[in-house]
């Protein structure tokens, strides 16, 4: 099976500017996370969907938002980028999301708020 | 709140020699406890979780880790280290049954292997 994709692996984006991040997780995975990582705060949870429901969310401010589509691919949207949005964003999914499974992340995509 | 605490930043250990990245934990319930390791430019890699039973749990590419629950921890370990274990080590911790509660994770241990 292949694993978790996210496009683009790298971005270079201005201040005030919007951003889309992209995952598709792996075919049959329904459930779908995205975290923050960032060398001072590590890794945060931003928010989880689960057949296109957000079940889940991180104490992330209103900028940060997402969306899950009925094939399970997810998207994620920073608008207004300020410079400590500047982080990996990782994408992991899971078979149903219950808290035995697992999740499978992708190789994330690099922000860079300049 | 759930929270997880990896004491050590790093760890040194020469090739060879036994290897353990501590990981301790705070939940209010019983815990669903995970180990992820991450190498330069990529994503985690799942390596072993503790759900119930054993407490000895056995995982990818050797490592093993101990449920120790008057301790709270849940320590990551292996016999022998090589030097391409070399990466980032994430405890994680979920808790049950409270619904669908998210991954919580330590900062990360960074261990190095020295050949």
């Amino acid at each position: 099976k292949a694993g978790v994709t996210q496009t683009p692996r790298y971005l270079i984006k201005t201040r005030g500017q919007q951003v889309t991040l992209s995952c598709s997780p792996i075919s049959g995975h329904r459930s779908v996370s995205w975290y923050q990582q960032t060398p001072g705060q590590g890794l945060q949870f931003l928010f989880e969907y689960f057949s296109e429901t957000q079940r889940n969310k991180g104490n992330f401010p209103g900028r940060f938002s997402g969306r899950q589509f009925s094939n399970s691919r997810s998207e994620m949207n920073v608008s207004t980028l300020e410079l400590g949005d500047s982080a990996l964003y990782l994408c992991a999914s899971s078979f149903t999301g219950e808290l035995t499974y697992e999740q499978y992340f992708g190789p994330g995509t690099r922000l860079t708020v300049t | 709140a759930q929270s997880v605490a990896q004491p050590e930043d790093q760890v040194n250990v020469a090739e060879g020699n036994p290897l353990t990245v501590k990981c301790t934990y705070s939940v209010s319930g019983n815990p669903y406890l995970f180990w992820y390791v991450q190498y330069p430019n990529r994503g985690l890699q799942f390596l072993l979780k503790y759900i119930t039973g054993d407490n000895l749990v056995k995982g990818s590419y050797g490592f093993e880790a101990e449920f120790n629950k008057s301790q709270t921890s849940f320590h990551l370990k292996k016999p022998s280290a090589l030097v391409s274990d070399s990466a980032l080590y994430f405890c994680a911790v979920r808790i049950l049954p409270s619904g669908n509660t998210p991954l919580v994770f330590g900062k990360g241990t960074r261990l190095s292997v020295i050949a």
